[in-house]
């Protein structure tokens, strides 16, 4: 088991609408959710930590006005990006860390692309 | 704070050759310590980790790492690979999620790029 889903697996939107990505813990319950964003040949790069029923807490440069994080249950984290704009047009994964499951212990999700015309 | 160093950004080797991708960290505290690997469009998938015990640590698909805490290393390795390897690998480190912890949070390396050839 540890299978994460994510909901569109891809997605286009004209500039200055709102997407909403979809993140689901299959098969257990994630106390902590992760969302990251992966321009092309890079590394994972860390937007927010989500915890069930509280605010997420957002990396430094981050814009949580702009990426709303809401984690309504232990199998469902969403993000929507408001107002988007063509340089929000990226590679997004999210993942799940188990309860009772070791630090750094994570179960991404296969990603959703955004494109922004 | 934790920081991982992927020493190669890409890595070419032929079917059936060994194989090892270089991983570094720096930390204050003690970690775990993971290897993650991307297939492309895809998330990531846990290859193995270490978290205390034995050093040499095996994994998924035939590959394993070994932990050197006083050269703060975990490469990783795998003795004959296959084209099906040709991918991302992602060496990663988290604290242990005690008090003052970043509950949780992974440090990624750069990526290494796996290139097999037939």
């Amino acid at each position: 088991g540890a299978v994460v889903s994510q909901h569109p697996s891809w997605v286009i939107c004209k500039s200055g609408t709102s997407v909403k990505i979809e993140c689901r813990s299959l098969d257990f319950q994630a106390t902590t959710m992760f969302w990251y964003r992966q321009f092309p040949k890079q590394s994972l790069m860390l937007m927010a930590t989500s915890n069930e029923g509280s605010k997420a807490t957002y990396e430094q440069g981050v814009e949580k006005d702009k990426f709303l994080i809401n984690h309504a249950s232990l199998t469902l984290s969403t993000l929507t990006v408001t107002s988007a704009h063509p340089e929000d047009s990226s590679f997004y994964i999210c993942s799940a860390r188990k309860q009772g499951a070791p630090s750094g212990e994570q179960y991404f999700g296969p990603g959703t692309r955004l494109t922004v015309t | 704070a934790q920081s991982v160093t992927q020493l190669d950004s890409q890595v070419p080797v032929f079917e059936e050759a060994p194989v090892e991708l270089r991983c570094n960290y720096s930390s204050s505290v003690s970690v775990y310590l993971f290897w993650y690997v991307q297939y492309p469009n895809q998330g990531l998938q846990l290859l193995l980790k270490y978290l205390s015990g034995s050093t040499l640590v095996k994994g998924i698909n035939g590959f394993e790492a070994e932990f050197n805490k006083s050269q703060t290393s975990f490469h990783l390795r795998k003795p004959s690979v296959h084209i099906s390897d040709t991918a991302e690998y992602f060496c990663a480190v988290s604290d242990h999620g005690g008090r003052g912890s970043t509950l949780g949070r992974l440090y990624f390396g750069r990526g290494t790029q796996l290139t097999v050839w037939p």
